[in-house]
């Protein structure tokens, strides 16, 4: 099954871009999501897909990838983007699925 | 809105049992794949258990297959997670979540979630 590395914890100061790595152990043949959580709250998708941003979710929200390695990258960081970033894929089947170890951001 | 409410949690002595319930208040239930993902004190999200619209085809972790048993009962818009032989580290607030239709293979819907612990 496929592992997925985060960093800890990113730190940047408001007003400037915030980028949050996911790196898979192997090959994705599966999409890659995105879900910010706060304390205490449930997880909310914001990436889906790699790159593509439900509706209600602010565009300075963006997902890219590059290789095995797929970036949440969150432009003007705003106090209010401060929580904790997981990633998630899942098989080739789509049947087993799993979640990064999750991304602190402090915006700070 | 609340769409999805999930229940059942509370205190279980290592060993025993608890039945999680998650209803559905939305109108879209029977086109949903379902998950249960939790997350201890603390720690991450991690995924348990999904399962398909009819309720026949099911999946789960490596640390509680076995122990746990996912199933869906469409009549009332409720999805359960059955667990058995709980250990201390299945302590954690329980998600149910809503796969989406249209997004890929993303949970679109989460409760807000019910706290299991495992504790003598």
């Amino acid at each position: 099954s496929s592992e997925l590395t985060q960093p800890p914890s990113v730190s940047v100061s408001p007003g400037q871009t915030a980028r949050i790595t996911c790196s898979a152990d192997t090959l994705p043949k599966q999409y890659a999501y995105w879900y910010q959580q706060k304390p205490g709250q449930a997880p909310v998708l914001v990436i889906y897909k790699d790159t593509e941003r439900p509706s209600g979710i602010p565009e300075r929200f963006s997902g890219s990838t590059s290789g095995t390695t797929v970036t949440l990258t969150i432009s003007r960081a705003q106090a209010e983007d401060e929580g904790d970033y997981y990633c998630q894929t899942a098989d080739n089947s789509g049947t087993y699925w799993v979640f990064g170890g999750g991304t602190k951001l402090s915006v700070l | 809105e609340v769409q999805l409410a999930e229940s059942g949690g509370g205190l279980v002595q290592p060993g025993g049992s608890l039945r999680l319930s998650c209803v559905d208040f939305g109108f879209a239930f029977t086109s949903h794949w379902m998950h249960w993902v939790r997350q201890a004190p603390g720690k991450g999200l991690v995924w348990v258990s999904r399962i398909n619209i009819d309720g026949n085809v099911t999946s789960y972790a490596d640390s509680v297959e076995g122990r746990f048993t996912v199933s869906r009962d469409n009549a009332k818009n409720t999805l359960y997670l059955q667990m058995h032989n709980l250990r201390a580290e299945d302590s954690a607030v329980y998600y149910c979540a809503r796969e989406s239709r249209f997004r890929g293979l993303a949970a679109d819907v989460w409760g807000k979630g019910t706290t299991v612990t495992v504790s003598s």
